[in-house]
């Protein structure tokens, strides 16, 4: 198993331009969720999906979009980038509410 | 948004010494979990701890769960360079449907062990 994949590994954009961060899981996992971790700050939630089709907000969801179309894939999508994005991007998912969370290698995203 | 504050922030250490680690919050939680981050990697799972009191050891790393469920602690002995890392605490609140699905993390503990 893969487990977490996350593409690309590293990106840089310029202001006001737009992006997918992809994330796919292959442990049949229903729970999936988006982080954004910056140094000294911890991981801070953006989204979160419970299953196919549902989806909801986390802590910093501004600037941000989510969709969960299959069980397995969970694209974030920054929408007219600005630097405050700059960050590490981490996807995860879970068996259940309050499981051990599997981690991607992250996504490390910088907006000049 | 319930709080995990952990300690010390930042912790530089020679190999073979010992060190603790702690992680408080005010608030109850029904489990709490300790990962620990590589650079330029996710956090994985150390552990998780459930009951109040528990006491769980994996190899050198010793994890508490306070007996009121709002706090815990890592300890390691006799510290090794590869125990270098972030390490991060996380709780989860399954009585609050309203804390969310996700899990709320510490800030997290940076480790340095030089040889």
């Amino acid at each position: 198993n893969a487990g977490v994949t996350q593409t690309p590994k590293f990106r840089i954009l310029k202001i006001g331009q737009s992006m997918t961060l992809q994330c796919a899981q292959d442990m049949n996992h229903n729970y999936m969720y988006w982080y954004r971790q910056d140094p000294g700050m911890g991981l801070k939630l953006i989204y979160y999906s419970v299953g196919a089709g549902i989806t909801d907000k986390g802590e910093v969801p501004n600037g941000y979009n989510v969709s969960r179309s299959t069980t397995e894939d969970f694209p974030l999508r920054l929408e007219l980038a600005a630097p405050s994005q700059t960050s590490v991007y981490f996807c995860a998912s879970s068996y259940g509410r309050g499981y051990e969370q599997y981690f991607g290698p992250g996504t490390r995203l910088t907006v000049t | 948004t319930q709080l995990l504050e952990q300690s010390p922030q930042f912790l530089s250490i020679q190999e073979g010494e010992n060190l603790t680690v702690y992680c408080n919050s005010s608030s109850v939680f029904s489990s709490l979990q300790w990962y620990r981050q590589e650079p330029g990697e996710g956090p994985v799972l150390l552990v998780t701890v459930v009951t109040g009191g528990e006491v769980k050891k994996l190899k050198r790393l010793t994890f508490q769960f306070g007996d009121a469920r709002k706090d815990s602690s890592l300890h390691i002995t006799a510290a090794q360079p590869g125990d270098t890392g972030l390490y991060l605490c996380a709780g989860a609140n399954l009585q609050n449907s309203n804390s969310g699905y996700a899990l709320n993390f510490g800030k997290g503990t940076s480790l340095l062990v030089t040889p």
